[in-house]
């Protein structure tokens, strides 16, 4: 089966622009997650869908994200605008039932 | 890169030997524990998990070792390989909602052939 993709797998963009992550999750996975990591820190949990409801979004860090999962099919992840301590990786996960997280490879988003 | 101002613990092991990595958590309320395998460019990959009724599981040649007592996680690896060479994460539930796990810093594991 194909796992998590994530598109793009770079972004480089400039301080208060917008940037669009996208998240494909296995198919079928009804559960989706956020994750990032900025420079020098853990990988964090940013939010939860359980197909297109927000089940947990005590992570997202203000204002400026923006997730959605219409029809609950794939994810998207909007930062707008992009500050400079945003850059790191932005993982997205999915999983059908029970803990067993599916990680994709991550979106290294540079603000500059 | 990526691990540039986070400074992560290295174990360095021969080909061969039996890796242990370790993992300190501080919450008593976690009751479900993972770790993880990311590979240089990629997303963590699940290794085992274990809960906290369990002290212990096993899986191909890894083993996990929970002691609550101490809220110390382990991660035995045997006869290693080249290819499990990567940084190492265990993670944990506080009790909050499926799929919000607290990862830890990371342990870099260096094989050498």
């Amino acid at each position: 089966e194909a796992g998590v993709t994530q598109f793009p797998s770079h972004s480089v963009i400039e301080k208060g622009q917008t940037v669009t992550l996208r998240c494909d999750p296995i198919s079928g996975h009804d559960n989706l997650y956020w994750y990032r990591r900025v420079m020098g820190k853990e990988i964090k949990f940013l939010l939860h869908f359980v197909k297109e409801s927000k089940q947990d979004e005590s992570g997202m860090p203000n204002n400026r994200f923006l997730a959605e999962r219409t029809g609950g099919t794939y994810s998207t992840l909007k930062v707008q605008p992009a500050e400079l301590e945003d850059s790191g990786v932005y993982f997205c996960a999915s999983s059908l039932q029970g803990w067993t997280l599916h990680f994709g490879n991550g979106t290294r988003l540079t603000v500059t | 890169g990526e691990s540039v101002g986070l400074h992560l613990p290295t174990l360095s092991v021969q080909e061969g030997d039996n890796s242990i990595i370790n993992c300190a958590y501080s919450n008593s309320a976690s009751d479900y524990f993972i770790w993880y395998k990311q590979e240089s460019g990629k997303g963590p990959q699940f290794i085992i998990d274990i809960r906290s009724n369990m002290d212990k599981r096993q899986g191909q040649r890894v083993t996990v070792l929970l002691n609550k007592t101490v809220k110390h996680l382990s991660l035995q690896i045997a006869a290693t390989q080249p290819g499990d060479s990567a940084v190492y994460f265990c993670a944990e539930n506080r009790g909050g909602s499926q799929g919000n796990l607290i990862f830890g810093k990371g342990t870099k594991l260096s094989v050498k052939p």
